[in-house]
């Protein structure tokens, strides 16, 4: 069975300082990852896929899968960040979405 | 893209009765979700409601207990029945509007916040 395991509740960081959000995930196959953000009062919606292998909102996220990880990073972060965020797995054969336990990111001023 | 709603979007009910759940979405769509977000968790796969057939259920629920609709490929329904205070929770529809492939980016409703006494 899939997992993912997001190991920070609550990422605090101040405006400009660079943020890595962790993501591990455990998964014999070859997985698809996704990263997942909640603003306040807004619905979950898609940041970016692994598959895509693009930059939104200045956000990347690699997969490494010898370390089975996929970390979201951003080299500045803005206060606007600030959200729930979610990583997120699914498979060829499961193609319900597996989260992890999502990370509060606080972005100071 | 697809654009999904949910009715109601919040409820508080009482103990041992039943609220039925609405997920609209603007467009036909292969695969639909359904998910429970308790307080301060992340979310949970409940079932993958199936057009045309009963509901694939993950384990720990049960049909009895969230009973699913899935009448055409633009709406389904969640029951949540005899309802506790551990049901309290967000319950999301999810879609996948595209072929199904892994990696296709599934889209969220708004969630339904339920309340129980």
């Amino acid at each position: 069975a899939q997992r993912v395991t997001q190991p920070e509740k609550l990422l605090s960081v101040f405006k400009g300082a660079p943020v890595e959000l962790k993501c591990n995930y455990s998964y014999s196959g070859s997985p698809e990852l996704f990263w997942y953000v909640q603003y306040s009062r807004q619905r979950l919606q898609l940041l970016l896929r692994h598959i895509s292998r693009e930059s939104i909102k200045g956000f990347t996220a690699d997969l490494n899968k010898g370390e089975t990880s996929f970390h979201l990073k951003k080299p500045f972060a803005q206060e606007e960040d600030s959200a729930m965020y979610y990583c997120a797995l699914s498979t060829t054969g499961r193609r319900a979405l597996t989260f992890g336990s999502g990370t509060r990111l606080q972005v100071q001023p | 893209s697809a654009v999904i709603s949910q009715k109601p979007s919040r409820d508080i009910c009482q103990r041992g009765t039943s609220l039925t759940i609405q997920c609209q979405v603007d467009s036909q769509v292969t695969m639909m979700f359904w998910y429970r977000q308790q307080p301060g968790q992340s979310l949970t796969l409940i079932a993958t409601a199936n057009q045309g057939s009963e509901a694939t259920y993950e384990s720990g629920f049960v049909i009895d207990k969230f009973p699913i609709s899935r009448p055409n490929l633009t709406f389904s329904t969640l029951t949540v029945s005899n309802m506790s205070p551990e049901d309290s929770s967000i319950y999301l529809c999810s879609v996948d509007p595209t072929s199904g492939r892994a990696g296709d980016t599934q889209y969220f409703g708004p969630g339904t916040r339920l309340t129980v006494l």
